[in-house]
């Protein structure tokens, strides 16, 4: 079982809908989480953290459950422009950070 | 802003030639890291340094080595390139141990024939 795991999709979703990934992940020492962004043949960004009280920034929303071990990016009103994979990131301590292998999303016009 | 640049964008080398790919961030940063990237893989952690002179393996060191001599360098080198060395290699920095933000390079992509 890899240690952290998302759907590859891609999602395939028209401009203005509402998006949702999840990302499992197996070790329940993790300790930090985090939502990367990576456009075609782009290096990866860090979009947003993930805390276990949720955060918001404009569109997206990130949530943690610990208690099933997943995390959650939420996109509202799709932009041509969010099309990217978006990566799950999850860091257990000392320089063990996770990246799974990301989920696919094209936001069509 | 923070910059991370690689020394080459592609590179084609033949199998059991030596490789260097060398990272260079200008941020200061402790921290610096060797990933690879292949399809369906996400990212592999190969090396990290916290320090000059540091070194520590990450996931898949098997075949691979690191050098960090001065703090804004950090280079991945391999020794006898394998056709199964063919990936991504993405370099990043993160500023210190309680900094979690990775900022990364735009990567190298390495074919050996």
């Amino acid at each position: 079982r890899k240690e952290v795991e998302q759907d590859p999709g891609p999602f395939n979703v028209p401009e203005g809908a509402t998006v949702a990934f999840n990302c499992t992940y197996s070790n329940s020492a993790s300790q930090s989480f985090f939502w990367y962004r990576q456009d075609c043949r782009k290096e990866p960004k860090l979009l947003m953290s993930v805390y276990s009280s949720g955060n918001e920034d404009g569109r997206f929303t990130a949530q943690l459950n610990r208690a099933s071990q997943y995390i959650s990016l939420l996109i509202r009103d799709s932009k041509l422009s969010d099309s990217a994979t978006y990566l799950c990131v999850v860091d257990t301590g000392g320089f063990k950070t996770i990246f799974g292998a990301g989920t696919r999303l094209f936001v069509k016009a | 802003d923070v910059k991370v640049t690689q020394s080459s964008r592609y590179l084609v080398k033949r199998t059991g030639e030596k490789v260097f790919l060398e990272c260079v961030q200008d941020m200061d940063h402790e921290n610096m890291f060797w990933y690879r990237q292949d399809p369906g893989l996400g990212l592999r952690l190969i090396y990290f340094s916290y320090d000059v002179k540091m070194k520590e393996k990450g996931d898949i060191p098997e075949g691979y080595s690191v050098s960090r001599e001065k703090k804004e360098r950090f280079s991945l080198i391999l020794e006898s390139a394998s056709t199964n060395q063919t990936s991504m290699y993405l370099c990043a920095s993160s500023r210190d141990a309680s900094s979690y933000e990775q900022y990364f390079g735009p990567g190298t992509r390495l074919t050996v024939t």
